[in-house]
């Protein structure tokens, strides 16, 4: 069974560009959520795709968008990079939006 | 809001010896899970332990154990005979109808050798 993949591994962007972050998720699992975590801190909800309709959502501008495919991979988007926008992306999966969540090794974005 | 608190921003412990993270949280929300995850330095997320609030039982998963005390809206972890490769930033997280996870500011855990 292979588990919740996610790249690129490391990024480097400058301010005002864009950045897409792919994630695939668990064999069976048909809900992803992204998480955000800057340095030091906990993760922050960023939202959740369940069946390529997003489910929920949480304190993040419209900027930071997603997708959900046909396969269950996501892709999350990040559009005018801000300084702030530096942090870990952690991709996690479920078989469905209520079940435990596993997670990714994570993207760490760097905007210079 | 939910809300999850980790008091404790480090501890140590001898190998082979026993450690208790802490964790306090409120919800209110009626059925909920509760959720220890280790992130060591590889960065990735592992989950050690679940506990569903409905079930009075506390979980257990080999040397890992929670006290559930859902009155005092209280989720320790117990950790026995440490080992080495149990040293990493533990988080506490919550979730419920929204289906977003609610994680603490975690607690790094060393193990002396």
């Amino acid at each position: 069974e292979t588990g919740v993949t996610q790249s690129p591994t490391h990024l480097i962007k400058t301010r005002g560009q864009q950045v897409t972050l792919r994630c695939s998720s668990q064999s069976g699992h048909n809900t992803v959520s992204w998480y955000q975590q800057a340095l030091g801190q906990g993760p922050q909800f960023i939202f959740q795709y369940y069946r390529e309709e997003e489910n929920g959502r949480g304190n993040f501008p419209p900027r930071f968008s997603g997708l959900q495919f046909p396969n269950y991979s996501s892709e999350l988007n990040v559009n005018a990079l801000e300084l702030d926008d530096s942090a870990l992306y952690l991709c996690a999966s479920s078989q469905k939006p209520t079940d435990t969540q596993y997670f990714g090794p994570g993207t760490r974005l760097t905007v210079l | 809001a939910q809300t999850v608190t980790q008091s404790q921003p480090e501890m140590s412990v001898q190998e082979a010896e026993t450690v208790t993270l802490s964790c306090t949280y409120d919800t209110s929300e009626s059925d909920y899970y509760l959720f220890w995850y280790k992130q060591p330095p590889s960065r990735q997320m592992i989950l050690v332990i679940r506990q569903e609030a409905y079930k009075q039982q506390n979980a257990t998963e080999n040397r890992f154990s929670v006290n559930f005390q859902k009155a005092a809206k209280s989720f320790s972890l117990k950790i026995s005979d440490s080992q080495l490769g149990d040293a990493a930033m533990y988080f506490c997280a919550s979730d419920g109808a929204t289906n977003k996870l609610i994680f603490g500011t975690g607690t790094l855990l060393a193990v002396q050798p």
